[in-house]
């Protein structure tokens, strides 16, 4: 199996534009979780998905911050308009059940 | 509230000693513990995993040591070696009902191995 895969895995954007990161879990996995990594506050859970359905949302940090799962086999982390405090290192990660799965990340820079 | 932390942020030891990271945690419902290892420019990997009903769990060189009486969780690495340099993180599942549900990470742990 490939593992889980983020794209793109750096984006360098500018204040106000939109941004969009994308997963696709390990296959057969029921669980999708996005994380959000920084120096300053560690490794934050955003938001969990169990079969495409979201089930915890309050780690997103505000609206401007969606996320969607249209099948079991892709989700994305949408921000609009994107800030330069959203500059971090985006984590998605699979899990079937306990132990999750992360991908290698996607390294955001919002100028 | 529920937090899990590390006692250590940062570990220094030499090559081919024994390396032990330590984690603690709040919450006493938590029932599934993991360590994870997370390289420069990486994802966090999975190390090993234990479950509350045990307190001890072997793996090709590493160790994972839990204590539920003082809610203490540790992660022993044999023979470190060059490629153990890494942030270690230990992650608590608070909700055994959700057997899929969030992981409640610690803060990590800077692990460097001197040659």
């Amino acid at each position: 199996d490939a593992g889980v895969i983020q794209s793109p895995r750096h984006e360098v954007t500018e204040m106000g534009q939109e941004v969009t990161l994308r997963c696709k879990p390990i296959s057969g996995h029921d669980y999708l979780f996005w994380y959000r990594q920084t120096m300053m506050r560690g490794l934050e859970l955003l938001i969990y998905f169990n079969n495409n359905v979201p089930i915890d949302d309050s780690g997103m940090p505000e609206d401007r911050f969606s996320a969607k799962m249209p099948n079991a086999s892709f989700s994305t982390l949408k921000i609009q308009p994107s800030e330069p405090r959203d500059s971090a290192v985006y984590f998605c990660a699979s899990s079937p059940r306990g132990t999750q799965y992360f991908g290698p990340g996607t390294r955001l820079l919002v100028l | 509230g529920e937090s899990v932390g590390l006692h250590l942020p940062t570990l220094s030891v030499q090559e081919g000693d024994n390396s032990i990271i330590n984690c603690a945690y709040s919450n006493s419902a938590s029932d599934y513990f993991i360590w994870y290892k997370q390289e420069s420019g990486k994802g966090p990997q999975f190390i090993i995993d234990i479950r509350s009903n045990m307190d001890k769990r072997q793996g090709q060189r590493v160790t994972v040591l839990l204590n539920k009486t003082v809610k203490h969780l540790s992660l022993q690495i044999a023979a470190t070696q060059p490629g153990d340099s890494a942030v270690y993180f230990c992650a608590e599942r608070g909700n055994s009902w959700d057997q899929g549900g969030k992981l409640i990470f610690g803060q990590g742990t800077e692990l460097s191995v001197k040659p």
